[in-house]
């Protein structure tokens, strides 16, 4: 069995603050891990994604996330958050060696205050 | 522009109606996927197909129906059995059931009056 687990259902940081999503997997096999971004009633959009290798993946608007094994963690971060940042975030996993079934966390609601 | 699209974008059912939501993607995608989103909880997967003529159950099959009668094409039919449809559903595509990278389509809000 595999899960996801995003730690806060809303953050709220500063324009020009440092935004942290929080994402904890449970897997029995290596995972690949993804973030996808939602705006409002629309659909999801890749931000980034974990299969093998760098362990520091880049994604695109300027967010990055690091895959920690000991951890068993994928947090979501950018230095500086941006009015255009305010969205629903979502952590997936998907277990290497089946089929392409992802499993979601509830995702995150982050909130850019000026 | 290659993409999925969805149709419609708002949908309202009276109690005891069946409703089908269209999905067509001209990506040349083999898998595509139905999800559910509800506030609080995610996505979860409803059904998805492979290849044409073939679907398997997800997490939340029941209730619900689907067909894969043409490649760009994977249509949800929303039962009346569905005892609490409204949501927010979602289709997806990816070149092959094992690929990395699900693309998304705008989704669907149903209703149900």
């Amino acid at each position: 069995a595999q899960s996801v687990t995003q730690l806060g259902s809303h953050v709220s940081v500063s324009e020009g603050a440092l935004v942290l999503l929080r994402c904890n997997y449970s897997s029995s096999v290596p995972p690949y891990l993804f973030w996808y971004v939602q705006y409002p009633n629309q659909g999801l959009q890749l931000l980034l994604k974990y299969t093998t290798g760098a362990t520091l993946v880049k994604g695109i608007n300027g967010f990055e996330a690091e895959f920690k094994k000991s951890e068993t963690s994928f947090h979501l971060t950018k230095p500086s958050a941006h009015m255009s940042d305010a969205a629903e975030y979502f952590c997936a996993l998907r277990g290497t060696g089946t089929a392409s079934k992802l499993t979601f966390g509830t995702g995150t609601r982050l909130q850019v205050t000026l | 522009d290659g993409g999925i699209t969805q149709s419609p974008k708002y949908l309202f059912r009276k109690e005891g109606q069946n409703v089908t939501l269209s999905c067509e993607q001209n990506l040349n995608h083999d898998a595509m996927y139905w999800y559910r989103q509800d506030p609080g909880q995610g996505l979860r997967l409803i059904y998805y197909s492979q290849i044409v003529n073939d679907f398997q159950k997800g997490d939340i099959a029941e209730g619900y129906s689907v067909s894969r009668e043409k490649k760009e094409s994977f249509p949800l039919t929303v039962t009346s059995a569905q005892k609490n449809p409204t949501a927010f559903y979602l289709c997806a595509s990816s070149p092959g059931l094992s690929d990395n990278e699900q693309f998304f389509g705008p989704g669907t809000r149903l209703t149900v009056l």
